[in-house]
């Protein structure tokens, strides 16, 4: 099972918004809707921010949202603020309780 | 809140066993709805899936891991554990136990274990 492709890295000043993409195939983020997304800090577990493609765990703003076409889901972060610089993963359901996850993007708030 | 933590030794030998577990409160840990997953990061790396267990002793494999890997459940401590053998300095990681479930995925994580293998 191939990782999921992010981009390395992505920036933004604060009140901007930044959207991370992450392409699969049709056996994984294209074959179901069933993407996640994952904040994590540096020496920090990872934290659910998206699931399902687009819904919120309760207490994670709305700052934070989810989509998906085709063979790519995307997350975007609008109004970025300090805390918001982390690493960030997409992760996807691909089939016969397989799991894959995301290559990572470091989003910096410059 | 469900709450997972990590045990086990930080340094292992090469070609030593390597084993942790996890225990899980405020959690039903029997619920069918939900499964068990040791996941990893090597140091500055990505997260790597490792596998996952039902309550029941129903298992799911990473492919690349298969041969030395064997995730156990122990109900009536509401744990889990995860045995991988022979190991060399490439499975030198942060090791999270996590809960998950069919279309979230993880939700739940523990706070890690780093794990380190000597070369």
């Amino acid at each position: 099972q191939s990782a999921l492709t992010q981009p390395p890295s992505a920036s933004g000043s604060p009140g901007q918004s930044v959207t991370i993409s992450c392409t699969g195939t049709s056996s994984d983020v294209g074959g179901y809707n069933y993407v996640s997304w994952y904040q994590q800090h540096p020496g920090k577990a990872p934290k659910l921010m998206i699931f399902e493609v687009s819904k919120r765990p309760s207490g994670v703003p709305d700052r934070f949202s989810g989509s998906k076409s085709g063979n790519s889901a995307s997350l975007t972060v609008s109004g970025l603020q300090a805390e918001d610089e982390a690493d960030y993963y997409c992760c996807s359901h691909a089939g016969n309780n397989n799991y894959v996850f995301g290559t990572g993007t470091k989003v910096t708030v410059l | 809140q469900v709450q997972l933590q990590e045990s086990g030794p930080g340094l292992v030998k090469p070609s030593q066993t390597l084993s942790l577990t996890c225990t899980v409160s405020h959690a039903s840990f029997t619920n069918a709805a939900y499964f068990w997953t040791w996941i990893r990061q090597h140091p500055g790396k990505g997260l790597e899936w490792i596998g996952h267990i039902y309550y029941s002793g129903r298992t799911y494999y990473n492919p690349s891991l298969m041969r030395r890997l064997t995730i156990s459940v122990d109900t009536s401590n509401n744990q889990f554990s995860l045995s991988l053998t022979s190991v060399t300095a490439a499975d030198t990681a942060m090791y999270f136990c996590t809960r998950g479930s069919g279309t979230v995925g993880p939700d739940f994580w523990g706070q890690g274990t780093l794990v380190t293998v000597p070369s």
